[in-house]
């Protein structure tokens, strides 16, 4: 059974960082692409990035309003994608979702989410 | 970046009824396009990939249809537990982009 368990997120102060982390398994995790998918209370979905697999150098792409200031990374020895983000933002206050990049397209799999709360 | 605009924004309807959701694109995007279905407190779930093609394990009475810049979601007969937000996204070019959503709601 394919699972996606996100975890490392929290309150933090604007301008502070923070590093979610999610967790594959029932998969090949080393073959596919992910995605971060964050969604502020009570707003709409947002796209926030991907990474590309080993076969496709591990490139990364993001949305505007993080580049820059987000990174994702992976560990496929562990299974695992993480998403570094700096110099917080109070609009970046929201649940994260990891995702995985189906074979056919489509974000197929999804974590449950973690919640991101940037305030003083 | 791409425009995804969705209407309605919000929608009333019955169980067994037929409903349509449109995403429109800012620019031609082939058929590269998803539909995801999310209640309340829950991660959303992948429906329709590439425009119309069904994931694995998602009712027949969901379809999708359109190519380059106009695009449907389909619900056939609507059951209870379709009551829901629906979103589309499109993955031709980056950044990906969603549209802002369309609330289903029981009539």
């Amino acid at each position: 059974e394919v699972q996606l368990v996100e975890s490392g997120g929290g309150l933090v102060q604007p301008g502070g960082s923070l590093r979610l982390s999610c967790a594959a398994s029932g998969f090949i995790f080393s073959d596919h692409y992910m995605d971060w998918v964050r969604q502020a209370p009570g707003k709409g979905l947002e796209w926030v990035g991907r990474t590309r697999n080993k076969a496709n150098s591990y490139t990364t792409e993001y949305a505007a309003s993080v580049q820059g200031r987000f990174t994702i990374s992976r560990d496929d020895s562990k299974n695992s994608l993480f998403l570094q983000m700096n110099s917080l933002k109070t609009e970046d206050t929201a649940v994260y979702y990891c995702a995985r990049l189906g074979r056919g397209r489509g974000l197929d799999y999804w974590g449950q989410g973690t919640l991101v709360t940037v305030s003083s | 970046a791409i425009q995804m605009t969705q209407s309605p924004s919000s929608l009333s309807a019955s169980v067994g009824d037929r409903v349509t959701i449109t995403c429109r694109a800012s620019q031609g995007i082939r058929n590269d396009l998803g539909w995801y279905q999310q209640k309340p407190g829950k991660a959303p779930k992948l429906l329709i990939y590439a425009a119309s093609s069904l994931q694995s394990g998602v009712p027949s009475r969901f379809s999708g249809s359109g190519s380059g810049t106009d695009f449907t979601l389909t619900i056939s007969s609507l059951q209870p537990e379709d009551f829901a937000t629906y979103y589309c996204l499109q993955d031709y070019n980056y950044p990906q982009t969603f549209g802002q959503g369309t609330k289903l709601e029981i009539k």
